[in-house]
């Protein structure tokens, strides 16, 4: 039982190049999430999908897209890179029900340089 | 902007002390949830409180929510080592079954 996986887990990308971060996980969850963290700050939330076949925007989507691929992958892209998107990303996901928000499992994370 | 801050940012403590860090956050939430991080490692989900709860413990955990202050302390007893780590609350907001806001973080030290 791997939980939540992410790739790569290190990038570094020049400014205007592309990539899609993958994130898989094996739980069965509904719901999942990514979000990005610099440093000595929180999480923000860019996207997530409540459930498959559903994407939302979070607090900072802007230069992001994101796809549900299936239920246990969800994708972020990054169409052309700037250095403000340097960053750690981490992918998360949830169960989800009328009971409410449960808590939420997180990968190991991407560390992402853009140059 | 992000709903949840904690109180202090930073912390240092000797091993055997208890650790208290405090959040405070500025709408009406389902639910508050308190994570810790390790350095250059992912988030791990620590205890859950609802809205309609006042404390929960667990293991050497305690966590206090007083909905009517819109704030919530998390207390370590008995610290270790191994607690030294960031500590994260993140709020569920009224409005979003799905969304948790993060705060963010108190560094804790635990001084062998």
């Amino acid at each position: 039982n791997a939980g939540v996986t992410q790739t790569p887990k290190f990038q570094v990308l020049k400014t205007g190049q592309s990539m899609t971060l993958q994130c898989a996980q094996d739980m069965n969850h509904n719901s999942m999430y990514w979000y990005r963290q610099d440093p000595g700050m929180g999480l923000r939330l860019i996207y997530y999908s409540a459930s498959e076949g559903t994407t939302d925007k979070g607090e900072v989507p802007n230069g992001y897209n994101v796809s549900r691929l299936n239920k246990r992958e969800f994708s972020l892209r990054l169409e052309s890179a700037a250095p403000s998107q340097t960053s750690v990303y981490f992918c998360a996901s949830s169960r989800s029900g009328d009971r409410g928000l449960y808590e939420q499992y997180f990968g190991p994370g991407t560390r992402l340089t853009v140059t | 902007s992000q709903q949840g801050e904690e109180d202090p940012q930073a912390l240092s403590i000797q091993e055997g002390e208890n650790a208290t860090m405090n959040c405070s956050y500025k709408t009406s939430i389902n639910n508050l949830q308190w994570y810790r991080q390790n350095s250059g490692r992912g988030l791990v989900h620590l205890i859950l409180i609802r809205s309609n709860e006042r404390e929960k413990h667990s293991g050497r955990l305690r966590v206090t929510l007083d909905t009517s202050k819109k704030s919530s302390s998390l207390l370590i007893t008995a610290s270790r080592a191994a607690d030294t780590a960031s500590y994260f609350c993140a709020t569920g907001p009224m409005d979003s079954s799905y969304k948790l806001i993060f705060g963010s973080g108190t560094r804790l030290l635990v001084r062998p």
